[in-house]
């Protein structure tokens, strides 16, 4: 089953501008986790985010978590061709971890 | 280390045959996780292991599926009788214990015909 919902499905952009993504869940979560997919290859961590942190930075990526309303964003600021791939927040709770369906980005050239 | 390793890559089986695939962690990870996942769609959680120890298994996960970690090192999963509604990349990840990232394998795609 699975525990985390993206918004939007799909998000097209051209080269330089910013992308967003959200995730939405359900249960309380230790911490929730972005990870990047490229077509047909396995996941890539990106960031991960505590349950008492609000907000978090790593390069052009930055996440905020807001606990009460059980939602995060995927902010990818100057974004390249290269960013092209599936976003998957995922939730951490106890002892598993859950993925959501995942944004489809495409960044245009 | 050179990460996750799975393995085969790619299995084509004809439906109602046993198929298995071999997953080699990190080797200072003692969390194991498995998952399946379907085109468009996100990994789906089937079981995770501590050492070798198998403390959770989805409901989704039928009697067809089993998955081992002797030892607390290499993880097979077996399925059973395929169908072809199994066709999927199943995906293996490895962690440390407790809430961290997981590192993930390059998948084994399974297509059953």
């Amino acid at each position: 089953s699975q525990q985390g919902e993206e918004d939007p499905q799909a998000l097209s952009i051209q080269e330089g501008e910013n992308a967003t993504m959200n995730c939405s869940y359900k249960t309380s979560i230790n911490n929730l986790q972005w990870y990047r997919q490229n077509s047909g290859r396995g996941l890539v961590h990106l960031i991960l985010i505590r349950s008492n942190e609000r907000e978090k930075h790593s390069g052009r990526l930055r996440v905020t978590l807001d606990t009460s309303k059980k939602s995060s964003s995927l902010l990818i600021t100057a974004s390249r061709a290269a960013d092209t791939a599936s976003y998957f927040c995922a939730t951490y709770n106890n002892n598993d971890m859950r993925f959501g369906a995942g944004t489809r980005l495409t960044v245009k050239p | 280390d050179t990460g996750v390793s799975q393995n085969p890559r790619h299995k084509i089986t004809k439906r109602g045959q046993n198929v298995t695939f071999r997953c080699d962690p990190i080797s200072e990870h003692n969390r194991l996780y498995w998952y399946r996942q379907t085109l468009g769609q996100g990994p789906e959680f089937l079981t995770y292991f501590q050492n070798e120890a198998q403390l959770e298994k989805s409901r989704l996960l039928s009697d067809r599926f089993s998955a081992e970690r002797p030892k607390g090192s290499f993880s097979t999963l077996e399925i059973q009788r395929t169908e072809q509604g199994d066709s999927a990349m199943y995906l293996c990840a490895s962690s440390f214990e407790g809430p961290t990232e997981a590192f993930f394998g390059q998948g084994t795609r399974l297509t059953v015909v």
